[in-house]
């Protein structure tokens, strides 16, 4: 499995775009990206997944350049409910979802 | 609406006692996962099951059982033999063990007394 390293923590303030990058140098051709959100004492919840190149939905972007071996979540205007940890996973068929630390984003007014 | 349903949400034991973990799903999902959270860290994998009757270990499985005799429902027993057992506990759910969403259920959060 693809192993994936993000930072500990970040901190922003209301209004801003925050830029989250994983790196997952290992990564194999079938392998994708996926992106959780988890909030104190709930359970995570799906951000957003992608291939190759640019992804986006309701919530955030994931963009992800040719070589794959990286990977960075936009997460546009955040506000102060947007302050929980970032999971960055790489897998795919027949593997399980393993979760790292994570990144614990702050968001400040 | 369509969910995962772990009950309780806190749960208390005393050592030496075994305690099982509810999980419900009415998504139609064929695969369960039941994940352990300590505070600060990541999700470690503790069991799964991709079908009914079916189940394998995960990175963590020792002092745990679980079993899958319906598609809905997917409990957890931590027995005895987990040395500790106080984390929080979460269990989802997917289509299939692949590209897919994993849907969460809310946790619980079990403390050995």
């Amino acid at each position: 499995l693809a192993k994936t390293t993000q930072p500990i923590s970040m901190d922003s303030y209301e209004g801003q775009e925050v830029n989250i990058t994983c790196s997952h140098n290992n990564i194999a051709t079938n392998d994708y990206i996926t992106w959780y959100q988890q909030f104190p004492s709930q359970g995570p919840r799906f951000i957003i997944q992608g291939y190759k190149t640019k992804v986006t939905n309701e919530v955030a972007s994931l963009f992800i350049p040719a070589d794959r071996k990286s990977s960075t979540l936009s997460l546009p205007r955040v506000s102060l409910s947007d302050t929980a940890v970032y999971y960055c996973l790489v897998y795919n068929a027949g593997n399980m979802l393993t979760f790292g630390g994570g990144t614990r984003l702050m968001v400040k007014p | 609406d369509g969910g995962i349903t772990q009950s309780p949400k806190y749960l208390f034991r005393k050592e030496g006692q075994n305690v099982t973990l509810s999980c419900e799903q009415n998504l139609n999902h064929d695969a369960m996962y039941w994940y352990r959270q300590d505070p600060g860290q990541g999700l470690r994998l503790i069991y799964y099951s991709q079908i009914v009757n079916d189940f394998q270990k995960g990175d963590i499985a020792e002092g745990y059982s679980v079993s899958r005799e319906k598609k809905e429902s997917f409990p957890l027993t931590v027995t005895s033999a987990q040395k500790n057992p106080t984390a929080f506990y979460l269990c989802a759910s997917s289509f299939g063990t692949g590209n897919y969403g994993y849907t969460f259920g809310s946790g619980t959060r079990l403390t050995v007394v």
